[in-house]
């Protein structure tokens, strides 16, 4: 039984690429999570989903950043024209449908580096 | 700014001691939860204590909170060199569907 699945787990990136990270949550599970951790500090809220809906974007920055949980396949949070300021840990969390203030499932993380 | 505010930032106990790492919060909570995040990995959901719960254990975690003081408590009994990690505290706060992390605690165990 799978747990929360995050690719890459490092991704090198120079400035001006963008980048995609993927999370594919727990099996049953329909909300996901992306939080954004910085070195020595604890996790930022950016953006929760359900299939094909964004529930609450107000910790995603209003440029550049954007994320989807499509019917199918994993969700993709995407970084467009990277700078080095989104280097950090960004981490995926899901939890089951009805969620009513449960415990997060967390993957393991990709580590953003952008040269 | 952040809902969760831990104290202390850091703590280097002996093995065998217990470790006590507080938190407090700003609003209102449906649930207050901790958590553990090992050196480059994912966190791992500990303990979930609710608004209306003072006290909760489980092995030789003991949670407490005081809604009144806005502050939560998380007590590591026995500590082993295995609980070296990071804790953080999450609060589930009302009308938001969406955890609020602090800026956690870096414990260390010395064996």
């Amino acid at each position: 039984n799978a747990g929360v699945m995050q690719n890459p787990r490092h991704l090198v990136r120079r400035r001006g690429q963008e980048a995609r990270l993927r999370c594919s949550p727990m099996k049953g599970h329909s909300h996901v999570y992306w939080y954004r951790q910085l070195p020595e500090e604890g996790l930022k809220f950016m953006v929760y989903l359900q299939k094909e809906n964004i529930i609450d974007e107000s910790g995603m920055p209003k440029e550049r950043f954007s994320a989807e949980f499509p019917k199918e396949g994993p969700s993709i949070l995407r970084i467009q024209q990277v700078v080095r300021g989104d280097s950090a840990a960004y981490f995926c969390a899901s939890s089951p449908p009805g969620w009513a203030d449960e415990k997060l499932f967390f993957g393991s993380g990709t580590q953003l580096s952008v040269l | 700014s952040q809902q969760g505010e831990e104290d202390p930032q850091a703590l280097s106990i002996q093995e065998g001691e217990n470790a006590t790492m507080n938190c407090s919060y700003k609003t209102s909570i449906n649930n207050l939860q901790w958590y553990r995040q090992n050196s480059g990995r994912g966190l791992v959901h500990l303990i979930l204590i609710r608004s209306n719960e003072r006290e909760k254990h489980s092995g030789r975690l003991r949670v407490t909170l005081d809604t009144s003081k806005k502050s939560s408590s998380l007590l590591i009994t026995a500590s082993r060199a295995a609980d070296t990690a990071s804790y953080f505290c999450a609060t589930s706060i009302q009308g938001a569907q969406k955890l609020v992390f602090g800026q956690g605690t870096r414990l260390t165990i010395n064996p």
